[in-house]
């Protein structure tokens, strides 16, 4: 089985960064996603990492170490609409994709 | 082009009534998949497909049959609801799975349910 382990909730000011922690422990790999998703409504997809290192997209940016089952999305000039759910994904040895519990980010004016 | 679509979006059972929950997609997509999600668990894999007429068993698939009889189409049904089948429902769905390329899930916008 997969186990997968981010904080449950973070809190910042309008403006601040933001890291999310993901650590993870699978059988295999084949990828790690970050979702977002907003109360009430579906994950859309963030971003994608498969080889160590730095992944940017404007003022997101996802890291990925696969010795140390780790990984973290950076959150930048965090605005209002940022607030939402962040959801680790890992895709394992069998392809299927499995979520952490998800960071509830708060991000106060 | 309407991407993943999924009916109803709530739905109140009582226990032991069944019930189906509609996914269609219109973007050609080889993978779908049906997720549950509850607070402070994550999402979870019921059932996936991988093509027409070829489904299997995700990580918590008691209780819910799925088919897939076309590309477009994979509904999941509750055999006798349950209390706990209260959940929220995600159907999603991408190009392929078996690759180490991005394959980005695209989701419904999922199905609320309550069984009481």
């Amino acid at each position: 089985g997969q186990n997968i382990d981010q904080p449950t909730e973070m809190t910042a000011t309008e403006g601040a960064i933001v890291q999310i922690n993901c650590t993870y422990q699978t059988s295999g790999f084949n990828g790690l996603f970050w979702y977002q998703q907003h109360a009430g409504e579906a994950p859309t997809f963030l971003s994608y990492n498969v080889l160590d290192g730095l992944e940017e997209k404007g003022r997101f940016s996802s890291f990925l170490s696969r010795s140390k089952g780790y990984s973290y999305l950076l959150l930048k000039e965090l605005q209002m609409k940022d607030s939402a759910s962040y959801l680790c994904a890992v895709r394992g040895g069998d392809y299927k994709l499995s979520f952490g519990a998800g960071t509830t980010v708060t991000v106060r004016a | 082009n309407a991407g993943v679509t999924q009916t109803p979006k709530f739905q109140v059972l009582k226990t032991g009534q069944s019930m189906t929950l509609q996914c269609a997609q219109d973007m050609n997509h080889e993978y779908m998949s049906w997720y549950r999600q509850d607070p402070g668990m994550g999402l979870r894999l019921i059932h996936y497909s991988v093509g027409a007429g070829i489904t299997d068993q995700g990580e918590v698939p008691n209780g819910y049959n799925v088919s897939r009889s076309t590309t477009e189409d994979f509904p999941l049904r509750l055999l006798s609801a349950a209390p706990s089948q209260t959940s929220v429902y995600f159907c999603a769905s991408s190009y392929e799975t078996s690759s180490s390329g991005a394959n980005v899930l695209t989701f419904g916008a999922g199905s609320r349910l309550t069984v009481l």
